[in-house]
């Protein structure tokens, strides 16, 4: 079975601009995880998504958005891009919600100037 | 608020040794963690899970061993090779029922030769 896929791996844009990640799950996984790594923060939850909503979110500001797509293929955007958004942005996929072991993509690496 | 926390930034230790690397959590609602290996540009790595009906669980070299009262958590690796080295974190799902992962800031073994 094929893993995690994550589009594009790398990224530069600069500040102001916006930009969309894409992501696409293990095959018959439902439910998607975007997660933000930086050295200063580690590894921070942004949000999941399932069955097309978004079930949880974590504490970041509105400029961070994403949607869940009816294939489980998820996208995240930012918009009015900040330098300190620079980081790994990084997808999980799992077969259902709750206490279900996730599996990552290799990121995708944006880099703000 | 929820933290997962690892003792050590960095652990050292020579090819052939046992490693032990622990993690010390503040949820007590926490009922679902994780070890992930990261290595250096690819996202991070499924090792291990265990839940909090059991206290210890072995895979291939590795065994997690997980301490409710105390809350801790102890990824044990058998024979370490330098393939090993990477970082490695453990998680927890905290007290929310979702799937969302609260993420240790992760220990870097370094396997000498």
């Amino acid at each position: 079975k094929a893993g995690v896929t994550q589009t594009p791996r790398y990224l530069i844009k600069t500040r102001g601009q916006q930009v969309t990640l894409s992501c696409s799950p293990i095959s018959g996984h439902r439910s998607v995880s975007w997660y933000q790594q930086t050295p200063g923060q580690g590894l921070q939850f942004l949000f999941e998504y399932f069955s097309e909503t978004q079930r949880n979110k974590g504490n970041f500001p509105g400029r961070f958005s994403g949607r869940q797509f009816s294939n489980s293929r998820s996208e995240m955007n930012v918009s009015t891009l900040e330098l300190g958004d620079s980081a790994l942005y990084l997808c999980a996929s799992s077969l259902d919600l709750y206490q279900e072991t996730q599996y990552f993509g290799p990121g995708t690496r944006l880099l703000v100037l | 608020g929820e933290s997962v926390g690892l003792h050590l930034p960095t652990l050292s230790v020579q090819e052939g040794d046992n490693s032990i690397i622990n993690c010390a959590y503040s949820n007590s609602a926490s009922d679902y963690f994780i070890w992930y290996k990261q290595e250096s540009g690819k996202g991070p790595q499924f090792i291990i899970d265990i839940r909090s009906n059991m206290d210890k669980r072995q895979g291939q070299r590795v065994t997690v061993l997980l301490n409710k009262t105390v809350k801790h958590l102890s990824l044990q690796i058998a024979a370490t090779q330098p393939g090993d080295s990477a970082v490695y974190f453990c998680a927890e799902t905290g007290s929310s029922n979702t799937g969302k992962l609260i993420f240790g800031q992760g220990t870097t073994l370094q396997v000498k030769p």
